[in-house]
């Protein structure tokens, strides 16, 4: 079993939609969690990050994180063909290695 | 602030060769480590290296090896490279040690083994 798992995708949604995206890890000592984007041909780049139950906003983007279910989402709001990418999932254990999903690849239509 | 420096971006090896690649972490960032990315398996962690200690490590064999420098610097090191060692080399710098508060990757060196 993989430490994080991903919806795999890819995810179409027209532009101005809610692209939601799911994720769910297998290690309950995982504390600290990840959002990253990856365009094509580049590295990834964090654009959100979660410690706690609940919800964090940081302008069109939310995370969730759930972990009694060990789940953690994310939903980009007023989807822009800017936010096509792939979005990978990250969860980690303090003082430990980051563990990545296999990313969603999401695509906005103009 | 400039960020996460890898070198070189590209490289084609041969077979049975070895290669170095490097990594300068953010101004002040002890953390460095290194992951590797392919379609099929997606990111995966090689090492991290704090404060020239390597701390963690992920299951890969020990053609892969890497060290680090009293200035932070990292290097990454395989030896008699296979075909399937082609990938994107990615390192990733942190002003922490593991996964708290996340990394800043930098751009990558993308490995051709022929």
């Amino acid at each position: 079993q993989k430490e994080v798992e991903q919806n795999s995708g890819p995810l179409s949604v027209p532009e101005g939609a809610i692209a939601s995206l799911n994720c769910t890890y297998s290690d309950r000592g995982s504390q600290s969690f990840f959002w990253y984007r990856q365009y094509s041909g580049k590295s990834p780049e964090l654009i959100m990050f979660i410690y706690s139950n609940g919800d964090k906003e940081d302008g069109r983007f939310t995370a969730q994180l759930n972990k009694a279910s060990q789940y953690v989402s994310l939903l980009i709001r007023d989807s822009q063909p800017s936010d096509s990418a792939t979005y990978l999932c990250a969860g980690g254990v303090w003082d430990y290695k980051l563990s990545f999903g296999a990313g969603t690849t999401v695509t906005v239509r103009a | 602030k400039a960020g996460v420096t890898q070198t070189p971006r590209y490289l084609i090896k041969t077979r049975g060769q070895q290669v170095t690649l490097s990594c300068s972490p953010i101004s002040g960032h002890r953390s460095v480590s290194w992951y590797q990315q392919t379609p099929g398996q997606g990111l995966q962690f090689l090492f991290e290296y704090f404060s020239e200690t390597q701390r963690n490590k992920g299951n890969f064999p020990g053609r892969f090896s890497g060290r680090q420098f009293s200035n932070s610097r990292s290097e990454m090191n395989v030896s008699t490279l296979e075909l399937g060692d082609s990938a994107l080399y990615l390192c990733a710098s942190s002003s922490r040690q593991g996964a708290n508060y996340g990394y800043t990757f930098g751009s990558g060196t993308r490995l051709t083994v022929v």
